[in-house]
């Protein structure tokens, strides 16, 4: 199975913050990547696919990059609604896998 | 627009069976795949695996093979999941989904599933 590892664990930031997290595959997985956010009680929303494809609706201060092994997700500007755990999910080949997700505080 | 539409909360006793269902809705639902994500509390995501509503294709995930059976109705656009014997480590919440191309862009709302004497 790849397994997917997510960095770091909590990040802890501010209102406008540049925020970045990081997700690293075991083996290649091209660009077959998928990010989510969740909410508390929520079932999770996706943000991006196929690593840096901006879902419908998803404000663009989200942005992904990478491929291969390494991957980032971006919020450029952090907004109140963003404070939630993101993970990411690699569909390379099956099984997939979610990282073990980063929540983001507020600092 | 794909709606998925899942079962109620449960609480069920260790060694009792359960099977929780999802109904989908939408134009040619019967030729998606259907997923189940389990989320124990406090944690995180997890695949548990996948089924193919037209001709019930099924694939475990290992940590979950032997574990569950997930199964289909496609004449009613309904996916279950099921345990023959739940233990307390089986409580979580427990997520239907619909993965287009293996990205998930749908979700259920999620059937909380606990487990306890």
């Amino acid at each position: 199975d790849i397994q997917m590892t997510q960095s770091p664990s909590t990040l802890s930031a501010s209102v406008g913050d540049r925020v970045t997290i990081t997700c690293r595959a075991s083996r290649s997985i091209s660009s077959w990547l998928a990010w989510y956010q969740q909410k508390p009680g929520k079932a999770p929303k996706l943000l991006i696919y196929k690593a840096s494809s901006l879902e419908s609706g998803v404000p663009s201060r989200f942005s992904g990059s990478g491929s291969g092994t390494e991957f980032t997700l971006t919020i450029s500007s952090l907004q109140p609604d963003d404070f939630a755990t993101y993970y990411c999910q690699h569909y390379y080949t099956y099984p997939w896998t979610f990282g073990q997700g980063t929540k983001v505080e507020i600092k | 627009e794909v709606q998925l539409v899942q079962s109620g909360a449960e609480v069920k006793k260790p060694g009792e069976s359960l099977k929780i269902s999802c109904k989908g809705s939408g134009n040619s639902f019967s030729s998606y795949w259907i997923g189940w994500v389990r989320q124990m509390p406090g944690k995180g995501l997890e695949w548990m695996g996948i089924i193919y509503l037209g001709d019930s294709d099924t694939r475990y995930s290992p940590s979950f093979q032997g574990q569950v059976t997930i199964s289909a109705d496609k004449s009613i656009s309904t996916t279950y999941l099921q345990w023959s014997s739940l233990k307390a480590s089986d409580t979580g919440m427990y997520y239907c989904v619909r993965p287009e191309e293996g990205r998930v862009d749908y979700w259920g709302q999620g059937t909380l599933v606990t487990v306890s004497s």
